[in-house]
């Protein structure tokens, strides 16, 4: 398997406009996860989904942040409008749930800058 | 307010020295533990996990352990090697729901 493959890998936009960041997740998970990553606040998580129905939405920071998975292997997260403060590395993961240990595996993650 | 914290936040050693790295957590009741490493610029390798039921978990050079007691796990690297320099991450999950939450992470050098 290919692992969690997310794209893109950088995006570079202006203040006020919309960001779509896209993860497909390794075959048969049923877990998928959005995390972001700053130096001042770490990893945090965003956005769990299980079997594709969001279970835990409370990290998200504001309305301006969404996340969708309309099936089993893909997942949006979208950003409108986006702001300077949202520049941080943006991570998917999966994960094979209690057969798996809930093991989870990350993508190589998409760096956001907001100018 | 459940927190993960890590100590020291970085560490370099000579190539060759055994080191320990420390993860604390203020709750307990934990389901299980998971070690991350992470590579500059990339995403975040799975390296053990420990159920809440085990008391450490080894895997090659690495050997992982759970104090729930205490709160505590520690990550074990023996005779360490220049690529082991990355930063390393404990997670903990307290629940089948699969939320992890992470600690800030040790940044490791590992000098030749």
């Amino acid at each position: 398997d290919a692992g969690v493959i997310q794209s893109p890998r950088h995006e570079v936009t202006e203040m006020g406009q919309e960001v779509t960041l896209r993860c497909k997740p390794i075959s048969g998970h049923d877990y998928l996860f959005w995390y972001r990553q700053t130096m001042m606040r770490g990893l945090e998580l965003l956005i769990y989904f299980n079997n594709n129905v969001p279970i835990d939405d409370s990290g998200m920071p504001e309305d301006r942040f969404s996340a969708k998975m309309p099936n089993a292997s893909f997942s949006t997260l979208k950003i409108q409008p986006s702001e300077p403060r949202d520049s941080a590395v943006y991570f998917c993961a999966s994960s094979l749930g209690q057969v798996g240990s809930y093991i989870q595996y990350f993508g190589a993650g998409t760096r956001l800058s907001v100018l | 307010k459940q927190e993960v914290t890590q100590i020291p936040a970085a560490l370099s050693v000579p190539e060759g020295e055994n080191l320990v790295l420390n993860c604390s957590f203020t709750d307990s009741a934990i389901y299980n533990l998971q070690w991350f490493r992470q590579d500059p610029g990339k995403g975040l390798t799975s390296l053990l996990l420990i159920q809440s039921s085990q008391r450490e978990q080894t895997s090659g050079r690495l050997n992982a352990s759970l104090d729930k007691s205490s709160g505590r796990s520690t990550l074990y690297i023996a005779a360490s090697q220049p690529g082991d320099s990355a930063t390393y991450l404990c997670a903990v999950r307290y629940n089948q729901g699969g939320k992890l939450i992470f600690g800030q992470g040790t940044e490791l050098s590992v000098k030749p």
